[in-house]
């Protein structure tokens, strides 16, 4: 099973910051590497795919990077809505595994 | 519009079984490999299980294998769960999230989850 280690735990950031949070797998995942954007009482929602692309309906303030075992995900500027948990999940191997979660909160 | 919508969820014994239930909508649901990933309260997100698009193939996390059965009725447009010999640490909010027309894929949509809870 791939560990999917994410950090820090807890990212506190004044709104129209920039946000920048890690995602490491214990195997090489390829690019095959997806975020989730998870705000309180409501399901996670795709955010990136393909380690790069962005899903649908979120703006160019979000960005992915990486391949193989080292992954970021960027926040350019902070806005209000994004204070949330963000999940790393690797999609290249079965069990399909998540990283433990990155908490965005308002400084 | 993709929907998919649990239902199913409740409290229950230990030992107990339920069947959960999820509706997809707005799309063509026998093209698409699905899952279900469970998020115990206050925790992270852990998936439980797989199946293919006609269902002749599935996979489960090994917290659950034996105890679980993942199936999907496409004439109906559902995918389900059945949970059984249930234990404290399957207490949970159940989700069912789409996969994509292929194994390799992530999950592009995800239902807003039922609660299962396992208490006596």
């Amino acid at each position: 099973e791939i560990v999917m280690t994410q950090s820090p735990a807890t990212l506190s950031v004044s709104p129209g910051e920039r946000a920048t949070l890690s995602c490491r797998a214990s195997q090489s995942v390829s690019n095959n590497l997806a975020w989730y954007q998870q705000k309180p009482g409501q399901a996670p929602r795709l955010l990136i795919y393909g380690a790069s692309t962005r899903a649908t309906g979120f703006p160019a303030r979000f960005s992915g990077s990486g391949s193989g075992t080292e992954f970021t995900l960027t926040i350019s500027s902070l806005q209000s809505e994004d204070f949330a948990v963000y999940y790393c999940q690797q999609y290249n191997s079965w069990p399909r595994t998540f990283g433990q979660g990155t908490k965005v909160e308002i400084k | 519009e993709v929907q998919l919508v649990e239902s199913g969820g409740g409290l229950v014994q230990p030992g107990g079984s339920l069947r959960l239930s999820c509706a997809a909508s707005g799309f063509t649901f026998s093209s698409y490999w699905m899952h279900w990933v469970r998020q115990a309260p206050g925790k992270g997100l852990v998936w439980v299980s797989r199946i293919n698009i006609d269902g002749s193939a599935t996979s489960y996390a090994d917290s659950v294998k034996g105890r679980f059965t993942i199936s999907r009725d496409n004439a109906k447009n559902t995918l389900y769960l059945q949970v059984n010999s249930l234990r404290a640490e399957d207490t949970a909010v159940y989700y069912c999230a789409r996969g994509g027309t292929f194994g390799l894929s992530y999950f592009d949509c995800w239902g807003q989850g039922t609660l299962v809870t396992v208490s006596s």
